[in-house]
């Protein structure tokens, strides 16, 4: 099973401040199969990133995501109010199980 | 659009069953493998089962091996968790995601709204 341990557990940054979130995996993500997902307050996840580096179907260009093997990305680029969230990184590359990172919260600061 | 539309979560005491339910529209139900991922309040996400998309291939987290069944009936456009004794730790909102693929377990493009289920005495 791969474990995926996402940092920093809490990201406190300013509107259109840059912000940087991992996610690391205990081995190789076959494929670079992993998905960053969104999640705001009593809502459902969100896809984002598919593939390591795949925008998600309307989702802004702000959003990017980048890395391979067992270390990976989401940055997001000048953060908007509305970006404000967790976020989830999830593994695809030796499921079952499907594994997902404990969350990354991102708090205004 | 896509909807999926979670339904027949309650409060239960430990050792009960439930049957969840989750009603698809905007899609074709069988091109894709559908999935139930939890989440207890305030907690992240855990991926509880999977099934395909002709139910040949059927998968589950070791935390509900045994207990629950997860099957479809894509003329209903339906998906469902039978979930037997239930215990406390089982108590978490339950989603209903659909995946891209159709006989692998890839990632989630469409997610629910989630039914609580809440097991307590």
């Amino acid at each position: 099973e791969s474990v995926l341990t996402q940092s920093p557990g809490t990201l406190s940054l300013f509107p259109g401040e840059r912000a940087t979130l991992s996610c690391r995996a205990s081995q190789n993500i076959r494929n670079n199969y992993l998905a960053w997902y969104q999640q705001k307050p009593g809502q459902a996840p969100r896809l984002l990133i598919y593939g390591a580096s795949n925008r998600a179907t309307g989702i802004s260009d702000r959003f990017s995501g980048s890395g391979s093997g067992t270390d990976f990305t989401l940055t997001i680029s000048r953060l908007e109010p509305e970006d404000f969230a967790v976020y989830y990184c999830q593994q695809y590359g030796s499921a079952p199980p499907i594994t997902f990172g404990q969350g990354t919260r991102l708090e205004i600061e | 659009e896509v909807q999926l539309v979670e339904s027949g979560g309650g409060l239960v005491q430990p050792g009960w069953s439930l049957r969840l339910s989750c009603t698809a529209s905007g899609f074709t139900l069988d091109d894709y493998a559908m999935h139930w991922v939890r989440q207890v309040p305030g907690r992240g996400l855990e991926w509880v089962s999977s099934i395909s998309w002709n139910s040949g291939s059927v998968a589950y987290a070791d935390s509900v091996k045994g207990r629950f069944t997860i099957s479809r009936d894509n003329a209903r456009n339906s998906l469902y968790l039978r979930m037997n004794s239930l215990a406390a730790e089982d108590t978490a909102l339950y989603y209903c995601a659909k995946d891209i693929a159709r006989s692998s377990w890839r990632y989630f493009d469409h997610w629910g709204l989630g039914t609580l289920v809440t097991v307590s005495s």
